[in-house]
């Protein structure tokens, strides 16, 4: 059974650094691309970037370049969303989604990791 | 950057009516395109992809169809199940992008 296992809620303080993370199974975790999504409370869906954990090759939506860093460890089947610096503005949930096989579309989703960012 | 505007906002519906819900994108592509069911406190669901392709397990009610700038998920039947917010995505090209959301509400 395919899972994409997310890290739990954190609240953290504007400033502070902070990394999350997607724990791949059930599949072949370096074969498929993993896409970050990003949802602020009550508003739509926006996409972060892309990895593909077989060589990181990862592409960020020009909205989000800059702002966070994604990356993967092929070995322990885990993507990574993180940020150097928060601000209250990163608070919302972000999900983590897997590519399909014959396709860009993300068919399989974490449960959402809910941050948190208040002074 | 293609934008994605779906129409409408809100759709008010009894159980068994059709609906219909519009993608309209900023630039053409092919088949690219994603449909996406979401329930509140939940990660989204996929119901299309390829434009018209039914994901395996989600009911025959849900179609897909379109290419080139306009897109349509229709609900043969509205069930219960199926009051939800649903997005379009299109991943044609970098970055992909979502369109802003439909909310399927009991009329």
């Amino acid at each position: 059974e395919v899972q994409l296992v997310q890290s739990g809620a954190e609240v953290k303080k504007p400033g502070e650094s902070l990394k999350i993370s997607c724990k791949g199974s059930g599949y072949t975790f370096r074969s498929h691309w993993i896409d970050w999504v990003r949802q602020v409370p009550g508003k739509g869906l926006e996409w972060i970037g892309v990895i593909y954990p077989a060589d990181s090759d990862i592409t960020y939506s020009p909205s989000f370049q800059g702002q966070v860093t994604i990356s993967a460890d092929k070995s322990n089947t885990t993507a990574y969303l993180q940020w150097g610096s928060l601000k209250a503005s990163d608070t919302a949930m972000y999900y983590c989604a897997r590519h399909g096989v014959d396709g860009n579309y993300a068919d399989f989703w974490g449960q959402g990791t809910l941050v948190t960012v208040s002074s | 950057d293609i934008q994605m505007t779906q129409s409408p906002s809100t759709l008010s519906a009894s159980v068994g009516d059709r609906v219909t819900i519009t993608c309209r994108a900023s630039q053409s592509f092919d088949y690219w395109l994603a449909w996406y069911q979401q329930k509140p406190g939940k990660a989204p669901k996929l119901l299309i992809y390829k434009a018209s392709s039914l994901e395996p397990g989600v009911p025959s009610r849900f179609s897909g169809r379109g290419s080139g700038t306009e897109f349509t998920l229709t609900v043969s039947s509205v069930q219960p199940d199926d009051f939800a917010t649903y997005y379009c995505q299109q991943y044609a090209s970098y970055p992909y992008t979502f369109g802003q959301g439909t909310k399927l509400e009991i009329k």
